[in-house]
């Protein structure tokens, strides 16, 4: 089955350590974001890439990097400048028009050690 | 810029009962999408409707159906004789272009409703 893959489920950083999320997708889907989830609050844009090779800074980016070597991949990495790193992080991915409904990984939950 | 209040934090219900979620939004634009999205326990984000700013018919799929009245900029919800499978967190969300070429797009999630469904 189609699907958007999110390793690890649960993740623990240290101080001054960067940690990196999986984002896998099958869906032969073009575009691919990440969003932050904080408790009682809404999803918010951390960056997000329409393209192979290409992103961009959605709302929250700062203490965050991505990559987009792969069409199906879109790994995010938390860096040590992320102050407030607690939270729950949701990969989603979409066909090319922003129309389209995005559909979202299970999601991985990143705790401060 | 664009925005999405879902004013009601949580509702609680007893099975059976009919539950409306309230969403409201903000925008500039005359082309957008309104989506509702449920997240439940587990985590991850389900989509359940997507609805352009030129259709105001409303829709029904099963026990759940949706108002759309640019009049007043809402999008709400509402679940026929609930089910305790529904209880979940349900986000109401505004696509919106970023840009003149219309080909990058925002989504602009709302902060959720926490239905909680009792037998």
């Amino acid at each position: 089955d189609g699907g958007i893959t999110q390793s690890p489920k649960y993740l623990f950083r240290k101080e001054g350590q960067n940690v990196t999320l999986s984002c896998e997708q099958n869906l032969n889907h073009d575009a691919m974001y990440w969003y932050r989830q904080d408790p009682g609050q809404g999803l918010r844009l951390i960056y997000y890439s329409q393209i192979v090779n290409d992103f961009q800074k959605g709302d929250i980016a700062e203490g965050y990097s991505v990559s987009r070597e792969k069409k199906e991949s879109f790994p995010l990495t938390v860096t040590s400048a992320q102050k407030n790193p607690t939270a729950f992080y949701l990969c989603a991915s979409s066909r090319y028009e922003g129309s389209q409904p995005q559909h979202f990984g299970d999601g991985t939950r990143l705790s401060i050690l | 810029a664009q925005k999405v209040t879902q004013a009601q934090t949580e509702i609680s219900v007893v099975e059976k009962e009919d539950v409306t979620l309230d969403c409201v939004y903000e925008t500039r634009d005359t082309t957008y999408y309104l989506f509702w999205y449920k997240q439940p326990p587990s985590g991850e984000l389900v989509f359940l409707i997507r609805r352009n700013s030129f259709d105001e018919q409303n829709e029904i799929s099963g026990r759940y159906s949706w108002n759309f009245q640019k009049s007043t900029s809402s999008f709400n919800f509402t679940i026929t004789a609930s089910q305790v499978v529904d209880s979940a967190v349900y986000f109401c969300a505004l696509s919106e272009a970023m840009d003149s070429g219309g080909s990058n797009y925002k989504l602009t999630f709302g902060k959720g409703t926490l239905l909680t469904v009792n037998p």
